[in-house]
């Protein structure tokens, strides 16, 4: 059965550094998303991707953050300069119909 | 503006029970509803959906969830617990399909001997 799958599975990086963080969402599949879960914390949406543009984007996706999808399978998280608060759980999704299917994450740690 | 709340930060429940886990939700029409599972150090794996319809949707591992628009809830239930279905518990909903999705924060499942 077809997954998502994310990479790297863990991270280390030192505050201010740059991170980013890899999606191979599912073949076939439209639309792709961003989800992050701080420890104890709700799982929130950071941003969704279809048609090669953001097609919604919440107030924690700020201009630190960017997505692309440079090429027909992989789907980046860019973190320009990391802040210890972006220590995370950041999960990636995609869906076809209707139902969103998410990878196994990857957990970021900012020092 | 939507919400998902889960009351249950925590359940413990004997190998073999039933179990149910409560959501509800605040949205002002009927939303997609969704239950995810995440084991430890994994993702989150779909356990059922209800979109319209019947309103006892059925889903894996034997689980099944209940809508009720009069409660706005989306309980999940399942008769006979295993052990490896401890984990963590998440109910989301979206407004429409191909949305973002509202979770609560979840809960967590024990289970024992």
């Amino acid at each position: 059965e077809p997954e998502v799958t994310q990479t790297p599975s863990h991270q280390v990086t030192q505050m201010g550094q740059e991170v980013i963080l890899r999606c191979v969402p599912i073949s076939n599949h439209l639309y792709f998303y961003w989800y992050r879960q701080i420890l104890g914390q709700k799982v929130e949406f950071l941003v969704s991707f279809y048609n090669n543009e953001i097609s919604e984007k919440s107030e924690i996706f700020d201009d630190q953050f960017s997505v692309e999808r440079p090429d027909g399978s992989n789907f980046t998280l860019k973190i320009r300069s990391t802040k210890l608060e972006d220590s995370a759980m950041y999960f990636c999704a995609s869906t076809r119909d209707e139902t969103q299917y998410f990878g196994p994450g990857t957990r970021l740690l900012v020092l | 503006a939507q919400s998902v709340t889960q009351p249950d930060i925590h359940i413990t429940v004997s190998e073999g029970a039933s179990l149910e886990l409560r959501c509800n939700y605040s949205y002002g029409a009927t939303p997609y509803l969704f239950w995810y599972v995440q084991s430890p150090g994994q993702g989150l794996q779909l356990l059922l959906k209800y979109f319209s319809g019947d309103t006892l949707v059925q889903g894996i591992k034997g689980f099944e969830a209940e809508f009720k628009r009069s409660q706005s809830s989306f309980n999940l239930r399942k008769p006979s617990v295993h052990w490896s279905d401890a984990a963590e518990y998440f109910c989301a909903l979206e407004s429409s399909g191909n949305t973002p999705l509202v979770f609560g924060k979840g809960t967590r499942l024990s289970v024992i001997a």
